[in-house]
């Protein structure tokens, strides 16, 4: 099976911008999870997509905002990109969609560079 | 918050001895995760360890958890040079079954 798939691997953007980031989760898996990794702040939550809906959310704000398609796939949106945004922005998706039961499978990450 | 923290924030050892990170956890748990980054990549799975579970092994890993300390600790056993690599605990409670990671240690194993 083909692991999880994130496009780009590297963005770079400046600030005010917008942009999309995309996750292909391995097949038959119906949970993805977006997390944001910053060296100061680590691993952080964004957000849990699960048969199309979202049902976890982590505390940022509103410029964060994602989606899940019928056929899994996730993207997620940030607008108005602040510096602060620059991050390595990590997807993982999951069978069965129980965080705390299943074992997450993490794609290689996005690296979004705010100038 | 169920955020975690990993000690130490660092460890340099030599190849062949073992290495002990821990993790701290703020609130019950219903299990935790143990996950390894190599450099800028995404994070593997290692091992979950369930709450009412106080030890679990694969290969070279050792995991405990205490429940009543609210830490965990992962042992690995004659270590390797690719073992080197970011080490993060997730731990996960209450209703809504997400995954809350701490900040990692990082090892770095020396050949």
């Amino acid at each position: 099976k083909a692991g999880v798939t994130q496009t780009p691997r590297y963005l770079i953007k400046t600030r005010g911008q917008q942009v999309t980031l995309s996750c292909s989760p391995i097949s038959g898996h119906r949970s993805v999870s977006w997390y944001q990794q910053t060296p100061g702040q680590g691993l952080q939550f964004l957000f849990e997509y699960f048969s199309e809906t979202q049902r976890n959310k982590g505390n940022f704000p509103g410029r964060f905002s994602g989606r899940q398609f019928s056929n899994s796939r996730s993207e997620m949106n940030v607008s108005t990109l602040e510096l602060g945004d620059s991050a390595l922005y990590l997807c993982a998706s999951s069978l069965a969609g129980r965080q705390d039961l299943d074992e997450q499978f993490f794609g290689p990450g996005t690296r979004l560079t705010v100038l | 918050s169920q955020q975690g923290e990993e000690d130490p924030q660092a460890l340099s050892i030599q190849e062949g001895e073992n290495a002990t990170m821990n993790c701290s956890y703020k609130t019950s748990i219903n299990n935790l995760q143990w996950y390894r980054q190599n450099s800028g990549r995404g994070l593997v799975h290692l091992i979950l360890i369930r709450s009412n579970e106080r030890e679990k092994h694969s290969g070279r890993l050792r995991v405990t958890l205490d429940t009543s300390k609210k830490s965990s600790s992962l042992l690995i056993t004659a270590s390797r040079a690719a073992d080197t690599a970011s080490y993060f605990c997730g731990n996960s409670g209450g209703s809504n079954y997400k995954l809350t990671f701490g900040k990692g240690t990082l090892l770095t194993v020396n050949p």
